[in-house]
Formats: C-alpha cells, sequence, structure tokens
C-alpha cells in the first residue's frame, strides 16, 4: 500500500508554546488529507478535512485559529497546535488519499502530543 | 448521515480458534465500507475494504468480511486466530472512496489467548 509518514513522532512541549505536526505522502500525491484526534482507548474524531491548496474544512467543536492546518503541497500537510494546553495532549493521526492510490484512505503513524 | 456500530468493545479468543468483529452501518447512499487495525500506539493499517464490487472481500493476514446489505453489516473473520491478531479493530463507512472522509466506530479490542 501506499505510504504516509508523520514527523515527530512523540513531541513535549511546554504549555502556551506551538508545536507543529507534518505528515508526508511519500510515494503519491495527496490531493486530499484528513486529520484525526484520537483519545487513549477511544475511537477517532475527524479534526478537518484539507485539500490541497485550499483552506481546510473543519469539523463542529474544533477551533480553527487553535488546530492550524496547511496543505500546500500534494504530499505534505501540516497540524500546528497553537497555545497548546494539557487538554490538547493526545494521538494525533493524519491520513491522505489521492488517485495514485485508488481512493483509498491511508494512515500515518501517528504523533503523541504531551504538553506539559 | 452515515454511522457505524461496532458490537462488543472488546472480544477474547482463543489462539487457533474463529475470530468474528461485529459491524452493523446506516447510510443512506451506498457505503464504502473499511477494516482497519491499530496496534499499540501506531496508526491504522488498512485490512479491506468494499467499494460496491464483490460483496464478499478478502484482506490481509488472512481477513475476511462479507457485505450484507439487508442486515446492515460488514462483519469481519478470520478462521483461526494467531497471537499476533490481537490489536484494536475499527469498522468505518464513507460516501465516497478517498475524496470524503471516514466516519469511524468505536473500535473492538481483540485479544488472543495462548
Amino acid at each position: 500500500g501506499a505510504v504516509v509518514s508523520q514527523h515527530p513522532s512523540r513531541v513535549i512541549c511546554k504549555s502556551g508554546t506551538s508545536v507543529k505536526i507534518e505528515c508526508r505522502s511519500l510515494d503519491f500525491q495527496a490531493t486530499t488529507m484528513f486529520w484525526y484526534r484520537q483519545f487513549p482507548k477511544q475511537s477517532l474524531m475527524l479534526m478537518a478535512t484539507s485539500n490541497e491548496g485550499s483552506k481546510a474544512t473543519y469539523e463542529q467543536g474544533v477551533e480553527k485559529d487553535k488546530f492550524l492546518i496547511n496543505h500546500a503541497s500534494l504530499t505534505l500537510s501540516t497540524l500546528t497546535v497553537t497555545s497548546a494546553h494539557p487538554e490538547d495532549s493526545s494521538f494525533y493521526i493524519c491520513s491522505a488519499s489521492g488517485t495514485a492510490t485508488g481512493n483509498t484512505i491511508y494512515f500515518g503513524e501517528g504523533s503523541w502530543l504531551t504538553v506539559v | 448521515a452515515q454511522s457505524v456500530t461496532q458490537l462488543g468493545s472488546h472480544v477474547s479468543v482463543s489462539e487457533g480458534a474463529l475470530v468474528l468483529l461485529r459491524c452493523n452501518y446506516s447510510s443512506s447512499v451506498p457505503p464504502y465500507l473499511f477494516w482497519y487495525v491499530q496496534y499499540p500506539n501506531q496508526g491504522l493499517q488498512l485490512l479491506l475494504k468494499y467499494t460496491s464490487a464483490a460483496t464478499l472481500v478478502k484482506g490481509i493476514n488472512g481477513f475476511e468480511a462479507e457485505f450484507k446489505k439487508s442486515e446492515t453489516s460488514f462483519h469481519l473473520t478470520k478462521p483461526s486466530a494467531h497471537m499476533s491478531d490481537a490489536a484494536e479493530y475499527f469498522c468505518a463507512v464513507s460516501r465516497n472512496s478517498g475524496n470524503t472522509p471516514l466516519v469511524f466506530g468505536k473500535g473492538t479490542r481483540l485479544s488472543v489467548i495462548a
């Protein structure tokens, strides 16, 4: 299957700072990327959908000014958590799809964010 | 709106026994259905998908699922469980394949007992 890579896999940041998570499609052009958040032992909650070159579409209840999503190229999307607080600590997972994947959605490895 | 219900948050089977993980969906349009597996602290790996072709879908690692429209079900099965199958399994539905986000069930944790 296609490969989606996230970086960093784990990050610890201080409360009030910002942190950026990258999601890259390594062997295909990702026209659409999705960002999910997963709390321990729970399911995935969709945060936003981004199409390359367009503004992300956020799900209801997700603060777009806090969770900045950029999808500036067909292989890279970034999620920036601004002014992070301890309650933002979570597992963030990106996924991507494109015509080359048969429109199947592939997931990254996930990124653990801990805000202290 | 679309939704997925996974019956049983935790399923425990003996090594070598049949694995059956249940998934029922709700969709106002013909659905695309997926099963993903998640190992601890990792992302999701696609096991198999149904996209309106054959109703019996074969996936990786010996898993398969059958789409039953009359029962709105897409249960995941494997004839013989292996210790390495222990993981979290998610059923998901979407309206389209790739361009619309997946809606996930709550997940079923599979334990395999030696």
